[in-house]
């Protein structure tokens, strides 16, 4: 079984600061993959980043970069220099190897001018 | 590439009504995937379909729900009969892996209100 943990329900950051989100999973597939979704308040589910856990370095997009920890079950996303539309919710995913994807609970971000 | 497409965005119905939503996968993914999102269990996986055979619908929660996948190009869910608590946003979404990668793309969701 797949399990996907975000601890932080709701955080607020300063525009241009950078923003940690955490993650931790567990899971017994030796091949995953991990999914960082962004959802504002408009509803819809827009894809961030994406890093394979067989992946030797960190996924980065743009102002986005995932900090895998594989040892940990880690897969922080850090988002740099926000702005004020990064304020939304964020949702860590994992597949497994059924393809299946499942969910942590979210963390909202609130950024602050 | 049009992405993903879910209708109706919105629908609102009264408690015992059959309800239909439907979506309009990606062509050329191989992967669909229904999901539900409320505000007191999150994301929740009802269904998914490999080469629109149905794969897992362990997450489906009552025999109210059922889904089907005819053809590469479109999917239904369905609920009969609808409930209040089946209130939720609906997404579909789609992955296409034999292309590498594996990024879900998802719909805009069907919110869908039954009184």
């Amino acid at each position: 079984a797949q399990k996907i943990t975000q601890t932080q329900p709701g955080m607020f950051v300063q525009e241009k600061e950078a923003v940690t989100l955490d993650c931790t999973y567990d899971t017994s597939d030796p091949s995953y993959g991990l999914f960082w979704y962004k959802q504002p308040s408009s509803g819809e589910m827009i894809f961030l980043i994406y890093q394979g856990s067989y992946d030797q370095q960190n996924a980065t997009e743009g102002r986005y970069s995932l900090n895998f920890q594989k040892a940990r079950k880690s897969a922080n996303l850090v988002i740099s220099a926000s702005q004020l539309g990064d304020s939304a919710m964020y949702f860590c995913a994992m597949r497994g190897g059924a393809y299946k994807l499942s969910f942590g609970a979210g963390t909202t971000v609130t950024v602050r001018a | 590439d049009a992405g993903v497409i879910q209708s109706p965005r919105h629908e609102v119905t009264e408690m015992g009504q059959e309800v239909t939503l439907r979506c309009k996968p990606i062509s050329g993914h191989d992967y669909l995937f229904w999901y539900r999102q409320t505000m007191m269990r999150g994301l929740e996986l009802l269904i998914y379909f490999n080469n629109n055979v149905p794969i897992d619908d362990s997450g489906m929660p009552e025999d109210r729900f059922s889904a089907k996948m005819p053809n590469a190009s479109f999917s239904t869910l369905k609920i009969q009969p609808s409930e209040p608590r089946d209130s939720a946003v609906y997404f579909c979404a789609s992955s296409g892996f034999g292309t590498g990668g594996g990024s879900y793309t998802f719909g805009s969701g069907t919110r869908l209100t039954v009184v």
